[in-house]
């Protein structure tokens, strides 16, 4: 399977506990995005990678979410100390750079819930 | 302000009926212009873009959306609906130097036999 892959689906957790998502892009692409959507919303944007940098990250990003990109290939996006409203469906994109290449894909998501 | 409004927040079809859902843009070129769809509990499939040139383009499950510069309007339509597009639509725009997307609300649509 070539396209963006995401783990865990589903994940339940009571409040305060930590939890870490992983994405896994589609091989070659080296731009890779995550995007938050609460019920009843559109996705939204929370932070950025080209490679292993980290170039833009949203005002939703609080200081309880860090995200990297170690080697440049997958990527986490970890939430300490969850709280009721981060229960949401966390979606991973990732994309080329260059010229010509104007989209990107997106992953299944990786619905949270806290409990 | 930058944006995507997608008017509706829901509609219902009957099942062979025609369909529209409405998009518009707000930003100061013509951006990339998408159309998503996603079932319960699903990512995001894309259905259509438009980067340029024809501004009626084609996407997949028969529908296709218009670019409409004069009314920055990038409207989805299908000439019939059948039970299983019932889901979610979003219509989204990618601006500036990378791919970053920013989706409108979304339309949730039902279909009705």
């Amino acid at each position: 399977d070539t396209g963006v892959s995401q783990n865990p689906r589903h994940k339940i957790t009571k409040r305060g506990q930590n939890v870490t998502f992983r994405c896994d892009p589609i091989s070659e692409h080296n731009r890779l995005y995550w995007y938050r959507q609460t019920l009843g919303q559109g996705p939204e944007f929370l932070t950025y990678f080209q490679n292993e940098a980290q170039l833009e990250k949203s005002r939703l990003l609080s200081d309880r979410f860090s995200a990297e990109r170690p080697k440049g290939s997958f990527s986490t996006l970890e939430i300490q100390r969850t709280e009721q409203g981060d229960s949401a469906m966390y979606l991973c994109a990732s994309s080329l750079a260059g010229r010509g290449a104007t989209e990107a894909f997106f992953g299944q998501g990786t619905r949270l819930t806290v409990v | 302000a930058q944006s995507v409004t997608q008017p509706d927040i829901h509609i219902t079809v009957s099942e062979g009926a025609s369909l529209e859902l409405r998009c518009n843009y707000s930003y100061g070129a013509t951006p990339y212009l998408f159309w998503y769809v996603q079932s319960p509990g699903q990512g995001l499939q894309l259905l259509l873009k438009y980067f340029s040139g024809d501004t009626l383009v084609q996407g997949i499950k028969g529908f296709e959306a218009e670019f409409k510069r004069s009314q920055s309007s990038f409207n989805l339509r299908k000439p019939s609906v059948h039970w299983s597009d019932a889901a979610e639509y979003f219509c989204a725009v990618v601006h500036g130097g990378y791919q970053k997307v920013t989706f409108g609300t979304g339309t949730k649509l039902q279909v009705i036999p």
